[in-house]
């Protein structure tokens, strides 16, 4: 496939429950950010990666939430012991080039997944 | 606070008609803006970026301004189609050295035949 992939899709989860969360970024793509999208909201960003090195997880919420990408392509995102203020859509984002300098290079977003936490 | 507010949640307009979208920030100094669309189930697509030097943007119907001293862009779509009915968000990258974008809430536009 040439786009960001994601899965699941939709994800229901029990209070308590830890849940993981996978992206597939475009084949190449050096760049990969995590973002959170609360309904009626705009996109907010978690985390980012260059390669396999996490570089800024200044917007993981608390340390329920952990994100990797060992090999620097595919990433999982988890959350531990999960609450209902996590119920949102979760969206992954991947761009060719290294986002150094105000880089304006494309990100491309994956169809996100939906987290519902009862 | 930092703020990006997108002038109204939702915003119908005749087809054919230009759909004019707004977009304001506060304390913030973006190195460019962009533009994307969100359809239902969908992540973002994006459309258009406006560096912080460049007045007007444009690409087939679509129309970006940004007027740094308004600290606003406006997004314009002209003869408007139904098909054009989705969410548009803007986002802004800035100076101060961070690799995210931050987002507005959007703005959800329907295209009426």
């Amino acid at each position: 496939g040439a786009g960001v992939s994601q899965s699941p899709r939709y994800k229901v989860a029990k209070r308590g429950q830890d849940v993981a969360l996978r992206c597939d970024p475009i084949s190449g793509h050096v760049s990969l950010f995590w973002y959170q999208q609360a309904l009626g909201q705009g996109p907010e960003f978690l985390t980012y990666f260059q390669n396999e090195a996490q570089l800024d997880k200044s917007g993981l919420p608390s340390d329920r939430f952990f994100a990797e990408r060992p090999e620097g392509s595919v990433s999982t995102l988890k959350i531990q012991r999960t609450q209902q203020e996590d119920s949102a859509v979760y969206l992954c984002a991947s761009s060719l080039v290294i986002a150094t300098g105000f880089s304006t290079d494309t990100q491309y977003f994956g169809p996100g997944t939906r987290l519902t936490v009862l | 606070s930092q703020k990006i507010e997108q002038n109204s949640e939702a915003l119908n307009i005749q087809e054919g008609k230009t759909a004019t979208l707004t977009c304001n920030y506060t304390n913030y100094s973006p190195a460019y803006l962009q533009w994307y669309r969100q359809d239902p189930g969908r992540g973002p697509v994006f459309l258009l970026l406006i560096r912080e030097n460049e007045k007007e943007k444009r690409k087939e119907r679509l129309k970006v301004t940004f007027d740094t001293t308004l600290k606003q862009s406006l997004f314009h779509i002209t003869a408007s189609q139904p098909a054009d009915s989705a969410t548009y968000l803007c986002a802004l990258l800035d100076q101060t050295g961070a690799n995210n974008l931050f987002f507005g809430t959007g703005t959800r536009l329907t295209v009426i035949p």
